[in-house]
């Protein structure tokens, strides 16, 4: 099984709607990341978390929520997608104690129509 | 704000060359350059990192150097085989919550 493990891997949504992407790891790695890749744009921080109980913004967080329901478990939803959120989403984990890579999962390619 | 530039943004070689690919950052606290390889389909996968006390790091056929002067770190790939055929992102770090990717480089390696 992946360390790091996302769902859907596609998805297709009409505007308006509510998605929910999800993430989960093996990893046992307290830091998890959500990011965001648009073509010549790399990658963008959407938000990311050091523990359950810590939720942070990152750089593009307007139109995103998150929850961190376990220290293995942290999904991102789109309360209300709209279609300039079709993008490829990426989660990621990391370890404070290790040498500061990211695990990345295999990713989610969303489109809103 | 801060960012990160990458050239090329494509790069094309035979078989058997090196390929070397360049990223320049804006910010002087960055201390952690970490390189990223993306296959087609999957997530991006680290290779190769160096710290900033570091000037070079070289594992099998990749390698990087890092210039802290002038802010420049490279990659660069010997003996090029079809299967390093990806995209490949640098990144700058200073600490867990404030990383910057470049933009990507779509390495294609002609057999």
């Amino acid at each position: 099984d992946a360390d790091v493990t996302q769902t859907p891997r596609n998805r297709i949504t009409k505007t308006g709607k509510r998605i929910m992407l999800e993430c989960s790891q093996t990893k046992g790695h307290d830091r998890m990341y959500w990011y965001r890749q648009d073509p010549g744009l790399g990658l963008r921080l959407i938000y990311y978390s050091f523990d359950v109980k810590d939720i942070n913004k990152g750089e593009i967080s307007d139109g995103y929520s998150v929850s961190r329901q376990a220290q293995a478990k942290f999904s991102l939803s789109l309360e209300s997608a709209i279609p300039n959120q079709t993008a490829l989403y990426f989660c990621a984990t990391s370890d404070f104690s290790a040498n500061y890579g990211y695990t990345f999962g295999s990713g989610t390619r969303l489109t809103v129509v | 704000g801060e960012n990160v530039e990458q050239h090329p943004s494509t790069l094309s070689v035979q078989e058997g060359d090196s390929a070397v690919i360049k990223c320049t950052y804006s910010d002087s606290a960055s201390n952690y350059f970490p390189w990223y390889k993306q296959e087609l389909g999957k997530g991006p996968q680290l290779i190769i990192d160096i710290r900033s006390n570091v000037g070079e790091k070289k594992d099998q056929r990749i390698a990087v150097t890092l210039n802290k002067t002038a802010k420049h770190f490279s990659l660069h790939i010997t003996e090029t085989q079809p299967e390093d055929s990806a995209v490949y992102f640098c990144a700058a770090q200073t600490s867990y919550d404030k990383v910057i990717f470049g933009p990507g480089t779509s390495l294609s390696v002609i057999p």
